[in-house]
């Protein structure tokens, strides 16, 4: 057990939709990364968020936004849902924004129909 | 940009010893690695900084070349434990915290 969490476990979406999707990083730690993980691939960067700031962005369109609230939980919420956004998504939690370790929570299963 | 692992899978008897690469096509400022198990969460192993540092874990250790912009991870004498998918993500300098992962390679270790 890592103390990150995330909600829902799984989801089931219609194109279209908006969804979000919710991580509670562990205790002491003040950034919390998104990733996307289709079947078979490794991670793919979304966002960062340091101190409730966005901190770093990959290669995913404006309608993947994102908070980080003062008790340093973090949200990710995904506008216009398209097939192709169905994949596991897994925020990671770390008690600084590089050069350390990051605990991963169990992931939310979205699929888009 | 994303990094390159490979072999893209294993299979080994318990004992065994394996490598697995991870090679970019950038200037690296460090290199994770993660295993992570079938419906599982990532799961880290240990971070690697530029200087040609090497790290050991019981078992498992891992070298960083900066230079060849290259990382490889090393499992000892395997164990069933060992099984799983792992991954390196790489950080380039002026991406500090922006973690880019390989596709992963499949390790299978049998009795």
């Amino acid at each position: 057990e890592t103390g990150v969490t995330q909600s829902p476990t799984h989801l089931i979406k219609t194109r279209g939709q908006q969804v979000t999707l919710r991580c509670s990083s562990q205790s002491g730690h003040n950034t919390v990364s998104w990733y996307q993980q289709a079947l078979g691939q490794g991670p793919q960067f979304i966002f960062q968020y340091y101190r409730e700031e966005e901190n770093g962005r990959g290669n995913f369109p404006p309608r993947f936004s994102g908070l980080q609230f003062p008790n340093y939980s973090s949200e990710l919420n995904v506008n216009a849902l398209e097939l192709d956004d169905s994949a596991l998504y897994l925020c990671a939690s770390s008690g600084g924004p590089s050069n350390t370790e990051a605990f991963f929570g169990q992931g939310t299963r979205l699929t888009v129909v | 940009q994303q990094p390159v692992q490979s072999p893209q899978a294993v299979i080994l008897r318990e004992g065994e010893d394996a490598v697995i690469n991870c090679s970019s096509s950038k200037a690296l400022y460090s290199v994770h690695w993660y295993r992570q198990k079938h419906g599982e969460a990532p799961v880290f192993l240990m971070i690697l900084l530029k200087g040609g540092e090497q790290k050991g874990h019981e078992k498992i250790s891992a070298s960083f070349n900066e230079k060849k912009q290259q990382s490889s991870l090393y499992l000892t004498a395997s164990q069933l434990s060992y099984s799983g998918t792992y991954f390196c993500g790489t950080e380039s300098p002026g991406n500090t915290g922006k973690l880019i992962f390989g596709q992963g390679t499949t390790l299978q270790v049998k009795p």
